[in-house]
């Protein structure tokens, strides 16, 4: 047990289909990621969260729109994507202050297939 | 931005063997950490170590920051530390971690 959970853990979609991943921590941090692995590449951030507000995009496409509506939830809203897009998406969370992260804690991942 | 090679990519070792493994980065750091992804892709922190040295266990990691590397050192090695080891690191000033190629570890019993 990490303090992270995902939601759901596998999903198949098509290009046309609107879907959301959810991440929950239940460790009081104040920072919340999203990440993308793909097969044979280093895991990516994607967004950053302190706080609620976003931090950090890394030139993600807008087919991806991530939500933070509090500090213990995150989402990653997913429309029209692309078969490229299929990869694992992982949530972490972590306690930052001033520009520096702790130590992050990962959940188990959201593996996603784009038809 | 800041570059992270991690070697060797694949290790295979003979359970009970030890292994060093090693991350180098290109600028200064205020923040490094390694992880352990296991085959059904959970990712495990194992330590936050930014300079010096810790152990926990059977693993142990140095980092020298002003040479910008880090060893992670895995000793008696178990079928279960099988998977995936990354090394992250983070600019200071910038709060994102920069993950490595990582090393694929095969422990065979």
């Amino acid at each position: 047990e990490t303090g992270v959970t995902q939601t759901p853990r596998h999903l198949v979609m098509g290009m046309t289909n609107k879907k959301s991943l959810k991440c929950e921590q239940h460790l009081g941090h104040n920072a919340m990621y999203w990440y993308k692995q793909s097969a044979k590449k280093p895991l990516e951030l994607m967004f950053v969260y302190n706080f609620k507000e976003q931090t950090e995009n890394n030139s993600v496409p807008s087919r991806f729109s991530p939500e933070c509506p509090n500090s213990s939830h995150l989402f990653l809203h997913l429309h029209t994507l692309q078969p490229e897009d299929s990869a694992l998406y992982l949530c972490a969370s972590s306690q930052a202050t001033s520009g520096r992260t702790d130590t992050q804690y990962f959940g188990p991942g959201t593996r996603l297939t784009v038809l | 931005g800041i570059q992270v090679e991690q070697s060797p990519p694949d290790l295979i070792l003979q359970e009970g063997a030890n292994s060093t493994l090693r991350c180098n980065f290109s600028d200064s750091v205020n923040n490094l950490q390694w992880f352990h992804q296991n085959p059904w892709g959970q990712l495990i922190n194992l330590f936050y170590i930014p300079s010096g040295t810790k152990q926990n266990g059977r693993l142990s990691a140095t980092t020298v920051a002003t040479e910008r590397y880090s060893l992670l050192y895995i000793s008696s090695s178990q079928t279960t530390d099988s998977g995936v080891y990354f090394c992250a690191v983070e600019n200071t000033g910038f709060q994102k971690l920069v993950f490595g190629t990582g090393t694929r570890l095969l422990v065979s019993p």
